[in-house]
């Protein structure tokens, strides 16, 4: 069964430092995985996706994710954060066309001014 | 707005109250989804349904009824609920449930907050 870790409830960064957001997943086949970030009383919006080529994937607001398959794992990075960046981020991978997404619990990203 | 409209944003419900929470769809999509968010667990993939026909059910409990009548309209008809079932509920949608590719992006709505008394 395919299933993805978010190894941290918390991350906190300093306005225009570096960011990285973890992600590990498990899967039997290739996997198809995605960002996705939550801001106060909305919904998940999409960030971003790895289906197959280049690993390093590129998506919204200057976020950009490297899949890795040896480490099995597809953290979130940007290289300069914003205050607006703080929110609630979401890995989420499926294995085959037709299986629903399995999502991590979040992690909550803090951006301190 | 992102076309996945859910209503009520707010819903208090004491355990013998029947109430449904409605989503609805303005993207022509033709999958729809319900998740349960609760604090620092993963997302619960409750429901999904394709072209109006329900392809998932996740071991959720009786006392929530899912229904769609058509593919832009999707509610949860909720019955009896537990203290325990407090959660923010998510309605998605998605092009289709599957492609050759598995690249379908959910559209989210803002959810509805159950609180049960």
């Amino acid at each position: 069964a395919q299933s993805v870790a978010q190894p941290e409830d918390q991350v906190n960064v300093a306005e225009g430092n570096p960011l990285t957001v973890k992600c590990t997943y498990s899967v039997s086949g290739n996997p198809y995985l995605f960002w996705y970030v939550q801001y106060p009383n909305r919904g998940l919006q999409f960030l971003l996706k790895y289906i197959t080529g280049d690993n390093l994937v590129k998506g919204s607001y200057g976020f950009e994710a490297e899949f890795n398959k040896s480490q099995t794992s597809f953290h979130l990075k940007k290289p300069s954060a914003l205050v607006s960046d703080s929110a609630l981020y979401f890995c989420a991978v499926r294995d085959k066309g037709n299986t629903p997404l399995v999502f991590g619990k979040g992690t909550r990203l803090s951006v301190i001014a | 707005e992102t076309g996945v409209t859910q209503t009520p944003r707010h819903l208090v419900m004491g355990m013998t109250n029947k109430k449904s929470l409605k989503c609805e769809q303005h993207l022509g999509h033709n999958a729809m989804y319900w998740y349960k968010q609760s604090a620092k667990k993963p997302l619960e993939l409750m429901f999904v349904y394709s072209l109006e026909e329900r392809v998932e059910n996740n071991s959720v409990p009786s006392r929530f009824s899912p229904e769609c009548p058509n593919s832009s309209h999707l509610f949860l008809h909720l019955h009896t609920l537990q203290p325990e079932d407090s959660a923010l509920y998510l309605c998605a949608s998605s092009q289709e449930l599957g492609s050759l590719s598995g690249a379908n992006v959910l559209t989210f709505g803002a959810g509805s907050r159950l609180t049960v008394l």
